[in-house]
C-alpha cells in the first residue's frame, strides 16, 4: 500500500543540525512532488518546504529559508530534510506528505506518521 | 502572503448534529482549498480538495463549498469518529498555508 515513513528525529541542542528521512513505498515516487509539514506541540499545521518530482524546483516557508534544505533521491525512493542552525521553536512533529501533482503546488493526499524533533539545551 | 482564518476555533456538538466550519482567505484563491481531519497523535487525513471534491473513501456526510475568499466544511450528521480537529489549506500559491484549525468537541 501507499506509505511514507519518516525517521531521523530526536533531541538536539540549539544551533546543531539534524537530517530527517522519509522512505516511500507503494507508488511511483519519481512522479510526485513531496512536502514537509510540521506541527509544534499543541499547535496547528505549518507547511515547511516542497520539492518537485525531479528535484528541480524547491520552495520554503520563510521561517526555515536558508536553514533547512529539502532534497530527494528518486533512485532510493527517499525524501530528506536537512535542518541546520536549529532553534527552540523548531521543536515539532515533522511529517512528509505526498502532493498529487508533480510540481508541488497542490494539497497533500498521503501523509507519514511523523517524526519528533526536540530542540533542547 | 495569503492568510487563512478558520472559525470557530472550537465547536461543541452532539452526535447527529449538522456542523459547519468556515475558512476565509485574505484574498481570492478561486477554489484552491483543501480540508483535512486530524485526530490526536495522528497524521492529518485529506477530506476535500478543490473546495468541494470529496477524497476517495471519505464518507459522504462530509461536504465542502465556497470559492473566492469564503469556504465551508459541513458534516451533515456528526458521528463519534468525527470528533477531531479540522484544518483548511490553500494551495496553488506559495507559501501553502493552513488555517489555524477547528476542534470539534463532544457537547
Amino acid at each position: 500500500q501507499v506509505q511514507l515513513v519518516e525517521s531521523g528525529g530526536g533531541v538536539v541542542q540549539p544551533g546543531r543540525s539534524l537530517r530527517l528521512t522519509c522512505a516511500a513505498s507503494g507508488f511511483t515516487f519519481s512522479t510526485y512532488a513531496l512536502h514537509w509539514v510540521r506541527q509544534a506541540p499543541g499547535k496547528g499545521l505549518e507547511w515547511m518546504a516542497v520539492i518537485s518530482y525531479d528535484g528541480s524546483s524547491k520552495y520554503y516557508a520563510d521561517s526555515v529559508k536558508g536553514r533547512f534544505t529539502i532534497s530527494r533521491d528518486n533512485s532510493k525512493n527517499t525524501l530528506y530534510l536537512q535542518m541546520n542552525s536549529l532553534r527552540f521553536e523548531d521543536t515539532a512533529v515533522y511529517y512528509c506528505a505526498r502532493d498529487p501533482s508533480n510540481s508541488g503546488d497542490y494539497y497533500m493526499d498521503v501523509w507519514g506518521k511523523g517524526t519528533t524533533v526536540t530542540v533542547s539545551s | 502572503d495569503i492568510q487563512m482564518t478558520q472559525s470557530p476555533s472550537t465547536l461543541s456538538a452532539s452526535v447527529g448534529d449538522r456542523v459547519t466550519i468556515t475558512c476565509r482567505a485574505s484574498q481570492s484563491i478561486s477554489s484552491w482549498l483543501a480540508w483535512y481531519q486530524q485526530k490526536p497523535g495522528k497524521a492529518p487525513k485529506l477530506l476535500i480538495y478543490k473546495a468541494s471534491n470529496l477524497e476517495s473513501g471519505v464518507p459522504s456526510r462530509f461536504s465542502g463549498s465556497g470559492s473566492g475568499t469564503e469556504f465551508t466544511l459541513t458534516i451533515s450528521s456528526l458521528q463519534p469518529a468525527d470528533f477531531a480537529t479540522y484544518y483548511c489549506q490553500l494551495y496553488n500559491s506559495y507559501p501553502l498555508t493552513f488555517g489555524g484549525g477547528t476542534k470539534v468537541e463532544i457537547k
